[in-house]
């Protein structure tokens, strides 16, 4: 069982909704981290947190907004999506941002219609 | 360049083979260096980390060329349960002299065993 738990699993939605994406890790962890995984192109980092401040903005676009309450848990707030933003989008932690071991949750499956 | 490449394959090897992934980066002022392992519709795990003086665990070995910028997977005696992607992944510092790191991936190297 993963020690970072994402919900939902599953999403479906209009280009015209907002929704959000939630990430909790159980671990202690003091790093936090969003990434898109499209088909046939490698992990792509979006946002990076550590100790509750954003550190990387990757030039995601503004229709992705993440929040960061406190070191256990990250939210990505979705709005006005294009139907290529469809992907899995995963989360991680990670003690430290150098020369460590990201875990990963398992991720949240957007389709954007 | 791309950050970090590698062989898509497939690769499809039978019970028993030997198997080589092979990766390359072209930040020559990468920090560290890991292998993960994605099996399909599942999140990441870390496989292993690399080190300059190379790694074995079990029938996994890793190998890291600081000179060449080159990262290689070896595994023996493959399993059937070793079918998933590999990826290829790197921490570069964020900042000069910093200590956040940023972990690139590859697209990764799907790889099937077959009995």
């Amino acid at each position: 069982e993963t020690g970072v738990t994402q919900t939902p699993r599953h999403l479906v939605m209009g280009m015209t909704n907002k929704k959000s994406l939630k990430c909790e890790q159980h671990l202690g962890h003091n790093a936090m981290y969003w990434y898109k995984q499209s088909a046939k192109k490698p992990l792509e980092l979006m946002f990076v947190y550590s100790l509750e401040e954003r550190v990387e903005n990757n030039s995601v676009p503004s229709r992705f907004s993440p929040e960061c309450p406190n070191s256990s848990h990250l939210f990505l707030h979705l709005h006005t999506l294009q139907p290529e933003d469809s992907a899995l989008y995963l989360c991680a932690s990670s003690q430290g941002t150098g020369n460590t071991e990201a875990f990963f949750g398992q991720g949240t499956r957007l389709t954007v219609v | 360049r791309k950050e970090v490449e590698q062989d898509p394959g497939p690769f499809n090897v039978p019970e028993g083979a030997t198997v080589a992934f092979n990766c390359t980066y072209s930040n020559s002022a990468s920090q560290s260096f890991f292998w993960y392992r994605q099996d399909c519709r599942k999140e990441p795990k870390l496989l292993m980390s690399v080190y300059s003086s190379g790694n074995e665990d079990g029938r996994f070995t890793a190998q890291l060329n600081r000179a060449s910028q080159y990262i290689s997977l070896l595994i023996r005696d493959s399993k059937l349960s070793d079918s998933a992607t590999y990826l290829c992944v790197v921490n570069n510092y964020l900042h000069y002299g910093g200590s956040q790191g940023n972990l690139i991936f590859g697209k990764g190297t799907k790889l099937s065993v077959k009995p």
